[in-house]
């Protein structure tokens, strides 16, 4: 299957700056990545899609402004939180959509805000 | 939108045992299922997926059933081990827009 890296693995921010989330897919080309947040205990839930070359696709409640989602290349997306809060702490991971569907996950970033 | 729901939330069973997680879906629509396996602070792992031109699929001891008229889908983890115990998550994905809907998750431990 498809390799996909993020970088950081864990960032410690304070609260108020921005943060810059890279994915990237090293041996596949990536056309269509989705971005999902875990909260400690909890499930998985989508935050946005990613498509390469135009705007991403945000999951109502997420805030497009907040959350920005660069995919300009077909082996790169970003995610960057800005004005990062406590509550924006969380595991970040991304993944790539495969030729049959299935998705390839990113190791994921830990973030935490203080 | 697509609504998973997962039972039960905590799984204890003894090792050698079965153990059977199950989950339902809304959207009819939906056509691919997968299951992951989640270790602490590790991403999900893909362990069995299931698409709904099959109704049934087998792994050495993992099985995935699929019930399209009920909407409903199981896990099936036969000869359970220490080192099957994790979170496990269900999903489902249709439509045009290939995204996952995660259900809340089972935490399977297997006492030795």
């Amino acid at each position: 299957g498809a390799v996909v890296s993020q970088h950081p693995s864990w960032v410690i921010c304070k609260s108020g700056t921005s943060v810059k989330i890279e994915c990237r897919s090293l041996d596949f080309q990536a056309t269509t990545m989705f971005w999902y947040r875990q909260f400690p205990k909890q499930s998985l839930m989508l935050m946005a899609t990613s498509n390469e070359g135009s705007k991403a696709t945000y999951e109502q409640g997420v805030e497009k402004d907040k959350f920005l989602i660069n995919h300009a290349s077909l082996t790169l997306s970003t995610l960057t939180v800005t004005s990062a809060h406590p509550e924006d702490s969380s595991f970040y991971i991304c993944t790539l959509l495969g030729g049959a569907r299935e998705q390839y996950f990113g190791p994921g970033t830990r973030l935490t805000v203080t | 939108g697509e609504n998973v729901e997962q039972h039960p939330s905590t799984l204890s069973v003894q090792e050698g045992d079965s153990a059977v997680i199950k989950c339902t879906y809304s959207d009819s629509a939906s056509n691919y299922f997968p299951w992951y396996k989640q270790e602490l602070g590790k991403r999900p792992q893909l362990i069995i997926d299931i698409r709904s031109n099959v109704g049934e699929k087998k792994d050495q001891r993992i099985a995935v059933t699929l019930n399209k008229t009920a909407k409903h889908f199981s896990l099936h983890i036969t000869e359970t081990q220490p080192e099957d115990s994790a979170v496990y998550f269900c999903a489902a994905s249709g439509g045009s827009n290939y995204k996952l809907t995660f259900g809340k998750g089972t935490l399977l431990t297997v006492n030795p």
